[in-house]
């Protein structure tokens, strides 16, 4: 058990539809990212927050979104689905913006 | 811009058998690197890193890596792999503060 958790771990919902993704990092870590995982893509790192601002943005699309709040959870807000946004979808996080970081389990996200 | 290849997608082994999966890095400047594992249905696990001193790292489960500056590789040997070594695995360099992951390969082993 790696400390963070997702929520939730399946997610089913039809294309058009919005969906938020909830992360809780490990106690006492600043930093949280997200990456998407699918078969085609490989891991993809979208964005990350450090201490609620966001600090890197890499492929995420202008219909995602994301934010970490003041108690350090973060959510990641997908809109507009599409059948190609069907992937796995890990939240990470670290103590600072530094270089090991530590997976959830992810949330299976599959539009239909 | 730091990156990493993973020179095979996909490793067939047998039981008891060593193995190496292959991992190169490009890179200008000072080299971390991690090697991080994904059991079926679970998320990824860190399996050892590089940050510096000897250039042999060991990790979990009997896996080791050896840090090759003039070959740039970071590869990732187990002398004797079990059925439950079965997963994922990825090679991983920081950049701007967030790990960029290879392509993966997939390990599978075979009784």
């Amino acid at each position: 058990d790696s400390g963070v958790t997702q929520t939730p771990k399946h997610l089913i919902t039809a294309t058009g539809q919005r969906v938020t993704l909830r992360c809780s990092p490990r106690s006492g870590d600043l930093s949280v990212y997200w990456y998407q995982q699918s078969l085609d893509q490989g891991l993809q790192f979208l964005i990350q927050y450090y201490n609620g601002e966001e600090r890197a943005k890499g492929n995420i699309l202008e219909r995602f979104s994301a934010q970490q709040f003041p108690d350090l959870h973060s959510e990641l807000n997908l809109s507009s689905l599409e059948l190609g946004d069907s992937a796995l979808y890990f939240c990470a996080s670290s103590p600072n913006s530094g270089n090991t970081i530590y997976f959830g389990e992810g949330s299976w996200l599959t539009v239909v | 811009a730091q990156s990493v290849t993973q020179l095979d997608s996909q490793v067939p082994v047998f039981e008891e058998a060593p193995v190496e999966l292959r991992c190169n890095y490009s890179s200008s400047v000072s080299v971390y690197l991690f090697w991080y594992v994904q059991y079926p249905n679970q998320g990824l696990q860190l399996l050892l890193k590089y940050l510096s001193g000897s250039t042999l790292v060991k990790g979990i489960n009997g896996f080791e890596a050896e840090f090759n500056k003039s070959q740039t590789s970071f590869h990732l040997r187990k002398p004797s792999v079990h059925i439950s070594d079965t997963a994922e695995y990825f090679c991983a360099v920081p950049q701007g503060g967030k790990l960029i992951f290879g392509q993966g390969t997939e390990l599978s082993v075979k009784p």
